[in-house]
């Protein structure tokens, strides 16, 4: 099936530093998602993009669609502790539909 | 609204039992969803359905069954287990095919 390639798969970061995560993919997208986990629970939505070239802010985090449609990146600012968790890049296939997931970084913060 | 809800939360399985995953979802979304997501990997889809009565296979449907015959129930149904099958299963839910998708807390399924 279509992959979705995201990286990295971990990050170990200190407080205060900046998160950059990104997905590619050699399919093209209509939409690009991203998705928070944590432990025991299911993925929560953090942006959504609908539209080549978007950039959309939620708070301290960033996200945006790429030309190509074929990629996106999340930008986290000043992480704190409860930053951590596993980020998913998701995307809805542009001739079916289908939605896709990355497999996920996991973002440690140290405080 | 409660959202989506699943149960059970847990179960163990032996091969060759079967069972039926619950999903149920409460905002009246037309979409709903069945992925599986295995130990440091993303979601994979199984099935969807595009609202009552409809079903269609996903990325992985194999060894797996669904039936929509409300809007709001969608189970999982696994006819023989197998060991593969091991994983954490999460239904969703959305209102159109590219609107947000909303997700139940999972249920984590062993086959021994």
């Amino acid at each position: 099936g279509q992959q979705l390639n995201q990286s990295p798969q971990s990050m170990f970061i200190q407080e205060g530093e900046d998160v950059s995560m990104n997905c590619t993919s050699s399919s093209i997208f209509n939409t690009w998602l991203w998705y928070k986990q944590e432990p025991g629970e299911g993925p929560v939505l953090l942006i959504a993009l609908y539209k080549a070239g978007e950039l959309t802010s939620n708070g301290r985090l960033t996200a945006q669609f790429g030309i190509t449609r074929k990629d996106s990146f999340l930008n986290i600012s000043a992480s704190i502790p409860s930053d951590v968790g596993i980020y998913f890049c998701a995307g809805h296939l542009y001739n079916n539909n289908d939605m896709r997931f990355g497999a996920g970084t996991r973002l440690t913060v140290k405080p | 609204n409660a959202g989506v809800t699943q149960t059970p939360k847990f179960r163990i399985l032996k091969i060759g039992q079967s069972m039926t995953l619950q999903c149920t979802q409460d905002m009246n979304h037309n979409y709903m969803y069945w992925y599986r997501q295995d130990p440091g990997m993303g979601l994979k889809l199984i099935y969807y359905s595009v609202g009552a009565g409809i079903t269609d296979k996903g990325e992985v449907p194999n060894g797996y069954n669904v039936s929509r015959s409300t809007t709001e129930d969608f189970p999982l149904r696994l006819e023989l287990a197998a060991p593969s099958q091991t994983s954490v299963y999460f239904c969703a839910s959305s209102y159109g095919p590219t609107d947000t998708q909303y997700f139940g807390p999972g249920t984590r399924l062993t086959v021994l």
